[in-house]
């Protein structure tokens, strides 16, 4: 297997300010990283796809403003949720992948994220 | 875009029963299947995968098949324990940007 590092697993923030949550791999270097969010008794929706060295590519309904996303090196990629709301609240999940050989790339999951705004 | 639908969304099986979790998806050129458990409040754990070029695949009590034609697949759990209780998560890779789409869920509960 690989690791995959969240941090931090819980952070609590007032409404109007920011929080930044760090994804490392420590073990391998990630050719891509992927943040998820999931809210309770709900699947992972994908927000963003991170690549090394350029630009996020977020999906459909996801605010890039509000949701920065730094990819600085192959081992870490940071997710910034800024002017945060009530609303925001939710467990944050990012993934690596892992190239296996043969073309195969693998996804390992950090442990997430629970932010709660107030 | 890929679409993955799954189904049951709650199974419930008594201990020693087997359980069988359907998905389906859209794009027949999604080429990798995992399939993730996840605990409350943990990360999904991938617990087996199937990749385009086989049709089944199994590790002890887990097993997985894959219908290309049909595009569908499905985890299988025999002998099931308590210990498997948890939600079960299907996913398929876009073969273009690698990312996984997620099915539903199926939050499988076992009996004693």
């Amino acid at each position: 297997g690989a690791v995959v590092s969240q941090h931090p697993s819980r952070v609590i923030c007032k409404s109007g300010t920011s929080v930044k949550i760090e994804c490392r791999s420590l073990d391998f270097q990630a050719t891509t990283m992927f943040w998820y969010r999931q809210f309770p008794k709900q699947s992972l929706m994908l927000m963003a796809t991170s690549n090394e060295g350029s630009k996020a590519t977020y999906e459909q309904g996801v605010e890039k403003d509000k949701f920065l996303i730094n990819h600085a090196s192959l081992t870490l990629s940071t997710l910034t949720v800024t002017s945060a709301h009530p609303e925001d609240s939710s467990f944050y999940i990012c993934s690596a992948q892992k190239y296996a050989g043969q073309g195969w790339t693998e996804a390992f999951f950090g442990q997430g994220t629970r932010l709660t705004v107030v | 875009g890929e679409n993955v639908e799954q189904h049951p969304s709650t199974l419930s099986v008594q201990e020693g029963d087997s359980a069988v979790i359907k998905c389906t998806y859209s794009d027949s050129a999604s080429n990798y299947f995992p399939w993730y458990k996840q605990e409350l409040g943990k990360r999904p754990q991938l617990i087996i995968d199937i990749r385009s070029n086989v049709g089944e695949k199994k590790d002890q009590r887990i097993a997985v098949t894959l219908n290309k034609t049909a595009k569908h697949f499905s985890l299988h759990i025999t002998e099931t324990q308590p210990e498997d209780s948890a939600v079960y998560f299907c996913a398929a890779q876009d073969t273009g940007f690698q990312k996984l789409v997620f099915g539903t869920g199926t939050r499988l509960l076992v009996s004693p």
